[in-house]
């Protein structure tokens, strides 16, 4: 199964900042089917991008997905309020399917 | 609207069985595999396994095989998550969600909370 680790654990920004999350596979994603959640508390995740880098319908272009391999990152250009989250990035391309253990981004 | 609506929350005893539902609408049901997701408290999101309901082909994360079951009905457009007996350690916290036909899982259930306690 591939592992998928995610960093830093928690990201400390303010409002306006960018923001950067890496995740890292054990083995190669398939076709970089990869794609990345956002969780607010109490609430299900969100996609926010898949094929590693294609935004799914509805999210705003301040998110972007990029990577290939075992390297892929989710930058936020400029964190919103609403961006203060948990995020989780999942790979699909392998079975079983397996998600990181999640970024926190939270207010500094 | 696409949506996929979970049954209420459950609290049950160890050994008890269980059976949760996830009701799909506004898209071919059956045309899209529909995922099972399960988040301990406090926790991260674990992939549990997926069940295409046009014809019930269902694939199992082997961290859950054998411990639960994934199934369907297509005529009311309802997978469903059962356990034959609960323990403690399914207290969690479990959500549906669509394999979107374009990479991901696009749209997401409520979720549903299950607390096993004695």
């Amino acid at each position: 199964e591939i592992v998928l680790t995610q960093s830093p654990g928690t990201l400390s920004l303010s409002p306006g900042e960018r923001a950067t999350l890496s995740c890292r596979a054990s083995q190669s994603v398939r076709n970089s089917y990869l794609a990345w959640y956002q969780q607010k508390p109490g609430q299900a995740p969100r996609l926010l991008i898949f094929s590693a880098s294609s935004r799914a319908t509805g999210i705003p272009d301040r998110f972007s997905g990029s990577g290939s391999g075992t390297d892929f990152t989710l930058t936020i250009s400029r964190l919103e309020p609403e961006d203060f989250a948990v995020y989780y990035c999942q790979q699909y391309g392998i079975s079983p399917v397996t998600f990181g253990q999640g970024t926190k981004v939270e207010v500094k | 609207e696409v949506q996929l609506v979970q049954s209420g929350a459950e609290v049950k005893k160890p050994g008890e069985s269980l059976k949760i539902s996830c009701q799909g609408s506004g898209y071919s049901f059956t045309s899209y595999w529909i995922g099972w997701v399960r988040q301990m408290p406090g926790k991260g999101l674990e992939w549990m396994g997926i069940i295409f309901p046009g014809d019930s082909d269902a694939r199992y994360s082997p961290s859950f095989q054998g411990q639960v079951t994934m199934s369907v009905d297509k005529s009311i457009s309802t997978a469903y998550l059962q356990w034959s007996s609960l323990k403690a350690s399914d207290t969690a916290t479990f959500y549906c969600a669509r394999q979107g036909g374009r990479g991901g899982m696009d749209v997401w259930g409520q979720g549903t909370t299950v607390t096993v306690s004695s």
